[in-house]
């Protein structure tokens, strides 16, 4: 049972263009989000996380939008650059518990 | 930004030894270190969770034996891999994390080590 998904396994951009990665869950106990990027052989990069009381939380070029009702989140790069071009996870977990879920990642492509 | 050294990146090993992996926080003390382990194009999977001090706790489907792991600082979690065969080969990744009595903390990752096991 896949409690975090990512439905696009890929996703190319132009640069300079907006990504949107999406990332959707079921379990409505989670109220902590957080994204990870990750390059090939080597572990994944906290970028930004996301509290259940809040439905943006932005970090320079980095933007994260929770949908509770949706059970949806999403990543908003914005302008995408070719080192952008990452594997991209998307996590949740509930308070307290410190365990996390991870979806299956999106690979970004950003194209020059 | 907080900091996990693990070590090695690579190890190639014969099948039916044992391999250990090192886990560091460099800048701060954590309260719990988790393994993880991910298959290609596959996401990160949790083998298990330490606490310093305590015995590890693994998720289901984790052999405690085969995958022993030890925490005996705020600062250092190995995971030894034994009696090795080539299924075990993967990409082991630890993570720390600080505790906070209220609220989160993100998960902080090392590089991860490639296990190839011969």
């Amino acid at each position: 049972d896949q409690q975090v998904k990512q439905n696009s396994p890929s996703l190319s951009v132009q640069e300079g263009r907006i990504s949107i990665l999406n990332c959707d869950y079921t379990n409505s106990m989670f109220d902590y989000f957080l994204w990870y990027k990750k390059y090939p052989a080597e572990g994944p990069t906290f970028l930004i996380s996301i509290s259940s009381i809040k439905d943006k939380n932005e970090d320079g070029r980095f933007t994260v939008f929770l949908n509770k009702s949706a059970k949806h989140l999403s990543l908003h790069i914005v302008p995408s650059q070719p080192g952008d071009s990452a594997v991209y996870f998307c996590a949740a977990s509930i308070t307290g518990t410190y365990k996390y879920i991870f979806g299956t990642g999106t690979r970004l492509k950003v194209l020059a | 930004g907080a900091v996990v050294s693990q070590h090695p990146s690579r190890v190639i090993c014969k099948s039916g030894t044992s391999v250990k992996i090192e886990c560091r926080s460099l800048d701060f003390q954590a309260t719990t270190m988790f393994w993880y382990r991910q298959f290609p194009k596959q996401s990160l999977m949790l083998m298990a969770t330490s606490n310093e001090g305590s015995k590890a706790t693994y998720e289901q489907g984790v052999e405690k034996d085969k995958f022993l792991i030890n925490h005996a600082s705020l600062t250092l979690s190995t995971l030894t891999v034994t009696s090795a065969h080539p299924e075990d080969s993967s990409f082991y990744i630890c993570s720390a994390i600080f505790v906070k009595l209220e609220g989160n903390s993100p998960l902080h990752f090392g590089n991860g080590t490639r296990l190839t096991v011969t």
